[in-house]
């Protein structure tokens, strides 16, 4: 079973930064490409960022573009979300997600991990 | 950007009875592109239906879609309760995906 295991959230000062891992298992890692989707706790999903599995294309929402950066390492099968320049409106659960192919563009989120909170508050 | 609008907020249900849950978006797209998840209290979303027609593994086939353009339904077709839960429909037409902002079925 595909497994993804998300770390890194916590409390941040507005203007701070943050890296969020995923560490993912029980499939080609390289093969796939993956991205962050955030939830207010209680509110809806918004997708974030998305990074193709060759590390050749990334993809970013509006609302992050210029902040967040999205990387992966395939030699350790981990994802990674940086997260600079942390506003108020950050705060939310970031989950891991791995897309159902290779490029991303046009793909589905068919697996998703549990999930890191991060919170942003003075 | 493609803006999807789900309705109702909330449907009030019992087990056996048919859901039909909307997701309207703000630019046609074939339903292709268009995918539907769930999520229960405290877990996190998971795919149900994508591609017009197929279910992720385990997902029974009383879960179907239906639709074109710019209107678009998921329905369940007897309530198990199980399926109790928040639905989620998604467009990923290109390398921007955007989210329906949820129907809660009670």
């Amino acid at each position: 079973e595909v497994q993804l295991l998300e770390s890194g959230g916590g409390l941040v000062q507005p203007g701070g930064s943050l890296r969020l891992s995923c560490s993912a298992s029980q499939f080609s890692f390289s093969t796939y490409a993956m991205g962050w989707v955030r939830q207010v706790p209680g509110k809806g999903l918004e997708w974030v960022a998305a990074i193709g599995g060759s590390d050749t294309s990334t993809y970013y929402a509006d609302s992050v573009k210029g902040r967040f950066t999205i990387s992966r390492d395939n030699s350790k099968n981990t994802l990674y979300l940086q997260l600079d320049n942390l506003r108020a409106e950050d705060t939310a659960l970031y989950y891991c997600v791995k897309h159902s192919g290779r490029i991303a563009a046009r793909e589905v989120f068919d697996y998703w991990g549990q999930g890191t909170l991060v919170t942003v508050s003075s | 950007e493609i803006v999807l609008t789900q309705s109702p907020g909330t449907l009030y249900l019992s087990p056996g009875e048919r859901a039909t849950l909307s997701c309207r978006a703000s630019q046609s797209f074939t339903i292709t592109y268009l995918a539907w998840y769930q999520q229960k209290p405290g877990q996190a979303p998971r795919l149900l239906i994508y591609g017009a027609s197929r279910r992720a593994a385990g997902i029974p086939d009383r879960f179907s879609v239906s639709g074109s353009g710019t209107d678009f339904t998921l329905t369940i077709s007897r309530l198990e309760p199980e399926d109790f839960a928040v639905y989620y429909c998604k467009q990923y037409v290109g390398s921007s995906w955007t989210f329906g902002q949820g129907t809660r079925v009670e």
